[in-house]
């Protein structure tokens, strides 16, 4: 299995302009996971997809994060409109589901916003 | 889901025995312990996780306390690739959302 597969793996944009990473979960898991890392604040879940259902969206910073999951082997979220803050990695991360306990990591988009 | 508290940062001999600690004193009775860790510029890693006993896999040994109160994780014989921030994390297992906590980390340099 390849994995969980992110991209773009790194993105810089300008403040202002919108950005949208992308997720595809290892294929048969039922649960997705939007995380981001800063060095500030370490590593925080902002949403997670059940059956691409949102569940918990608790994490989002604010409404210019958005998430969606049209199909079970796709995610992305959006960033409009991006800021220098948003600045991180961000990592997506599946499950086989909602009770299972372990969660299998992509390799993250490092975002940087001028 | 309880809170843990690991040390900063520690330092290990390659080919020697990694042991990092966990405190996790107000864990409840259905909250198990877990492992992950994330080597630099990588996801984090799931390594091991137990509710009671103690576990091994081919990665690592789990060891945790009669009381609950604290736990060990055990890389027997460490490498280089090794070096990573190891996180513990205790999570309930009836936390629906399976939604995992992370704390700060220990910041584990494996040494030649």
């Amino acid at each position: 299995d390849a994995g969980v597969i992110q991209s773009p793996r790194h993105e810089v944009t300008e403040m202002g302009q919108e950005v949208t990473l992308r997720c595809k979960p290892i294929s048969g898991h039922n649960s997705l996971f939007w995380y981001r890392q800063t060095m500030m604040r370490g590593l925080e879940l902002l949403i997670y997809f059940n059956n691409n259902v949102p569940i918990d969206d608790s994490g989002m910073p604010e409404d210019r994060f958005s998430a969606k999951m049209p199909n079970a082997s796709f995610s992305t979220l959006k960033i409009q409109p991006s800021e220098p803050r948003d600045s991180a990695v961000y990592f997506c991360a599946s499950s086989l589901s909602r009770s299972q306990e372990t969660q299998y990591f992509g390799p993250g988009t490092r975002l940087l916003v001028l | 889901d309880a809170k843990t508290t690991q040390p900063t940062s520690m330092d290990c001999a390659e080919g020697r025995a990694a042991n990092l600690p966990c405190n996790h004193s107000t864990i409840s009775g259905n909250e198990y312990v877990y492992w992950y860790r994330q080597i630099h510029s990588q996801g984090p890693q799931y390594i091991i996780h137990g509710l009671k006993n103690n576990e091994t896999n081919e990665m690592a040994s789990l060891i945790i306390t009669e009381d609950r109160k604290s736990s060990t994780l055990i890389l027997p014989h460490a490498t280089l690739r090794d070096t990573a921030v190891y996180y513990c994390i205790v999570r309930a297992s009836n936390n629906a959302g399976n939604m995992l906590t992370f704390g700060g980390g220990t910041r584990l340099m494996v040494k030649p």
